[in-house]
């Protein structure tokens, strides 16, 4: 069966310092990959999707990236932190060819200082 | 554009009543539908999900959807809840390339 991981669960930052968020996808080939963040009491805001290693469509503007260096994994990084960038975030994979359904992770909470 | 609505933002039901979440959706062909479930500091679980075919769908935990082309509507009913179901529910349309979620509706269940 197909499982997906993310790390770390919680991270404190100050603001300006960097971020590296890891999402690995186990028990499938040739994912879509997603990042979504929720801030506090808010719903989900697609970040970044992926189709393929190499390929990052970016969804909003802002001071994050995402990179796919591998088939199953998804990262999510910043050069400085902001203060905004506090929230939950959660990374999902679907199938290519179902690529409607997506499975989540358990997500990671950042907290900005 | 698709869009997702999701009017109660936040329901409180007795534990053993029945449930029932309402989520509207604009799309201009046929959508893909989904509901979710969140726990607190948890990932999204999938609920159940609409293709095509009966628009009555059973998905996990007891939840059932029923999908109403002429209202536009896919609401999630429970017949009796459960403290565990308290939670946060995402209702989502699926469109070309990406699953637009709605804003969520919080549950709360009261012995």
């Amino acid at each position: 069966s197909q499982t997906i991981h993310q790390w770390p669960a919680t991270l404190v930052q100050p603001v300006g310092s960097p971020l590296s968020l890891e999402c690995t996808v186990e028990g499938t080939s040739n994912p879509n990959l997603y990042w979504y963040r929720q801030a506090a009491g808010r719903g989900l805001q697609l970040l970044f999707y992926s189709v393929g290693i190499g390929q990052i469509s970016s969804e909003v503007p802002q001071n994050l990236s995402a990179s796919r260096p591998q088939d199953r994994q998804f990262i999510l990084s910043s050069k400085k932190l902001l203060l905004s960038d506090s929230g939950f975030y959660l990374c999902a994979w679907s199938v290519r060819e179902g690529r409607y359904t997506q499975y989540f992770g358990p997500g990671t909470r950042l907290t900005v200082l | 554009a698709q869009s997702v609505t999701q009017p109660d933002i936040h329901i409180t039901v007795s534990e053993g009543a029945s449930l029932e979440l309402r989520c509207n959706y604009s799309y201009g062909a046929t959508p893909y539908l989904f509901w979710y479930v969140q726990s607190p500091g948890q990932g999204l679980q999938l609920l159940l999900k609409y293709f095509s075919g009966d628009t009555l769908v059973q998905g996990i935990k007891g939840f059932e959807a029923e999908f109403k082309r002429s209202q536009s509507s896919f609401n999630l009913r429970k017949p009796s809840v459960h403290w565990s179901d308290a939670a946060e529910y995402f209702c989502a349309v699926g469109s070309y390339d990406k699953v637009i979620f709605g804003p969520g509706t919080s549950l709360s269940v009261i012995p």
